[in-house]
């Protein structure tokens, strides 16, 4: 069965620096991996969808990696904001989608 | 871009109430919807796959004569929560999706329920 494990489950940073989060799976085997970003008592919005034979994708000051073959993505957020503040969630998709464990970003003003 | 609709938004009520609770896609056609379920400062568990016009697909574990689905129509699909109780107390996601295994998902608000 998938596994998919976000590191780290929590991150502060101070406003403007760049960061990375992490999103590891076991099973390579995937049509695509796709990065959301959820805020207390809301939905997922969807930031970037990376297909299976990509290897990154960019949005703004959002861009995503993905190394398929080690079971590995990154979403680098550059010169971070207060607004980037929120839960980060990776999810690839299989049979099914499989969520990872979230980060919980806290952009310090 | 693709948006989808879910409401109601925050649901509270009795024990033993049934609940039904809507995800429509607004602005295109879902071959397929998912309906998952969150606990605080948990992700996702995905509880059924739904595909229009037929039966829905559940998770094991998750009881298809409580948590009643119906995919009808290409943009709507309700999940029933049938004689709640507070143990079913949770925060509820749907999207919704094209059959295309390429394509990516597009999640509904959501829908906070509390049984008391």
């Amino acid at each position: 069965k998938q596994e998919v494990t976000q590191i780290p489950a929590a991150l502060s940073v101070p406003e403007g620096e760049n960061l990375v989060l992490n999103c590891s799976f076991t099973d390579s085997a995937i049509y695509n991996l796709q990065w959301f970003r959820q805020d207390p008592g809301k939905g997922l919005t969807s930031l970037l969808l990376i297909q299976s034979s990509q290897r990154e994708q960019t949005s703004g000051r959002l861009n995503a990696s993905l190394d398929k073959s080690s079971g590995r993505s990154t979403l680098y957020i550059a010169a971070s904001q207060p607004g980037d503040s929120a839960t980060y969630l990776c999810a690839v998709r299989g049979n099914q989608f499989y969520f990872g464990t979230g980060t919980s970003l806290t952009v310090i003003p | 871009g693709a948006v989808v609709s879910q409401h109601p938004s925050r649901v509270i009520c009795k024990s033993g109430t049934s609940v039904k609770i809507e995800c429509r896609s607004l602005d295109f056609q879902a071959t397929t919807m998912f309906w998952y379920r969150q606990f605080p400062k948990q992700s996702l568990m995905l509880m059924a796959t739904s595909n229009e016009g037929s039966k829905a697909t559940y998770e094991q574990g998750v009881e298809k004569d409580k948590f009643l689905i119906n995919h009808a129509s290409l943009t709507l699909s309700t999940l029933t929560v049938t004689s709640a109780h507070p143990e079913d107390s949770s925060f509820y996601i749907c999207s919704a999706s094209w059959a295309d295994s390429n394509q990516p998902q597009h999640f509904g608000d959501g829908t906070r329920l509390s049984i008391l």
